[in-house]
Parts: C-alpha cells; sequence; structure tokens
C-alpha cells in the first residue's frame, strides 16, 4: 500500500488561510470516507483534527475543516494563527482492510 | 479521561523480539478496535495493525506482516503487539491508538523501540 500524497511544506501568514491536499486513488481516498486529519508538534503524539472527511472531535478549533473531492482529501485552516505550526498528517481507509498514511507536512507560519 | 499509556520497549539486537503493551483506561476499552502506528526518527507515521473490539479480525501492515502480531486482553484492558525478527529499520517510536470509523482519535505517549548491535 503506497503512502498518501502530500506536500512536503506549506506555509501562510497569521490571519491567512492555508488548505493541506492528500491524494491517493480509488482503493482508498475516493473509495471511502474514512479520510483523517494529525496534527503533530515535535516530540508529541499526533492529534486528531478531522475524521470521517469533514467531523471535527471535540475541543478542536473550528478553524480546521476538512473536504474531499474524488482521490484527493484537503484540510483547510482559517485564520492562521502561530500555533497553527506543526506537521500535518493524513490517513484513510483502505480496500485492503488497512490504513495508510499521507508522508506529512509541515506547516510554517510565517 | 482517555489514558493510553505504552511499555515494553527498549534495545534489541537484530533478529530479537520484543512484545510490547498498551494501557487502556477511561473508556470501555472491549468496544473498541485499536492500532499499532510507529515513526521513525525524523520520519512521518507508519501505519501497522488493527485489531478488531473483540480481537476476532486483524490486519496488518506490509512491512509487518509474518512478524508482528496484534492480540489484546479486554480483562486486562491492554493491548499487545509482539515484534519478532526485528530489523534495524524497525527502530521507531511505537504509538498505540484507539479506533473511530478508522480515525484514530487518542494516541498514547509512545514506547521507543531501538535495534542494533
Amino acid at each position: 500500500q503506497s503512502a498518501l500524497t502530500q506536500p512536503a511544506s506549506v506555509s501562510g501568514s497569521p490571519g491567512q488561510s492555508l488548505t493541506i491536499s492528500c491524494t491517493g486513488s480509488s482503493s482508498d481516498v475516493g473509495g471511502y470516507n474514512y479520510v483523517s486529519w494529525y496534527q503533530q508538534y515535535s516530540g508529541k503524539a499526533p492529534k486528531l483534527m478531522i475524521y470521517e472527511v469533514s467531523n471535527r472531535p471535540s475541543g478542536v478549533s473550528n478553524r480546521f475543516s476538512g473536504s474531499k473531492s474524488g482521490n484527493t482529501a484537503s484540510l483547510t485552516i482559517s485564520g492562521l494563527q502561530a500555533e497553527d505550526e506543526a506537521n500535518y498528517y493524513c490517513s484513510s481507509y483502505t480496500t485492503s482492510s488497512t490504513v495508510v498514511f499521507g508522508g506529512g507536512t509541515k506547516l510554517t507560519v510565517l | 479521561q482517555v489514558q493510553l499509556v505504552e511499555s515494553g520497549g527498549g534495545v534489541v539486537q537484530p533478529g530479537g523480539s520484543l512484545r510490547l503493551s498498551c494501557a487502556a483506561s477511561g473508556f470501555i476499552f472491549r468496544n473498541y478496535g485499536m492500532h499499532w502506528v510507529r515513526q521513525a526518527p525524523g520520519k512521518g507515521l507508519e501505519w501497522l495493525t488493527l485489531i478488531s473490539y473483540d480481537g476476532t479480525n486483524k490486519f496488518y501492515g506490509d512491512s509487518v506482516k509474518g512478524r508482528f502480531t496484534i492480540s489484546r486482553d479486554n480483562s486486562k484492558n491492554t493491548l499487545y503487539l509482539q515484534m519478532n525478527s526485528l530489523r534495524g529499520e524497525d527502530t521507531a517510536v511505537y504509538y498505540c491508538a484507539k479506533d473511530v470509523d478508522r480515525g484514530l482519535d487518542y494516541w498514547g505517549q509512545g514506547t521507543l523501540v531501538t535495534v542494533s548491535s
């Protein structure tokens, strides 16, 4: 199972909106609404930010939103803040009943 | 509150074995699937394996299939990962995580496994 494709890095200024893409195939992202997004600070465990494409767990800021079109899922962060600087990973359920992660995206707040 | 605490990591020689444990609390453990995920130093997340709530279904990533075995003891609220035939590339922080519709909503703090002679 190949990893999902994410941009290695993205950057934005405080207050801006920013989108991170996650591209897979019809065997994973395109085939199921089981796409999740995680935020990870260096040296810390990942935190779930979005599940089932667009659902936010309790306690996650509504500045974070998710969507999907075809084989590509997206995480949008609006009103960018310094605390959003972290690594972000997507994941998807697959036809093999497994889970696959994206390679990760480093978000830098300028 | 949900807590997942991994243990059992350490240094092991190539070809050796190790068993990781994940003690769960704060939720009804027997009702949820559980995952193991690892992260090599400076690298991204790699999904390893999933076990269903009752232990009857187990799924593995290609990199660990045949070498690693996931199991659980619902009477002890504990998840396990038996790792055999360890290689240098298995060196990583290993996380257990709770399943929510194939997302991972709670994670442990991780335990470091180092494979080295």
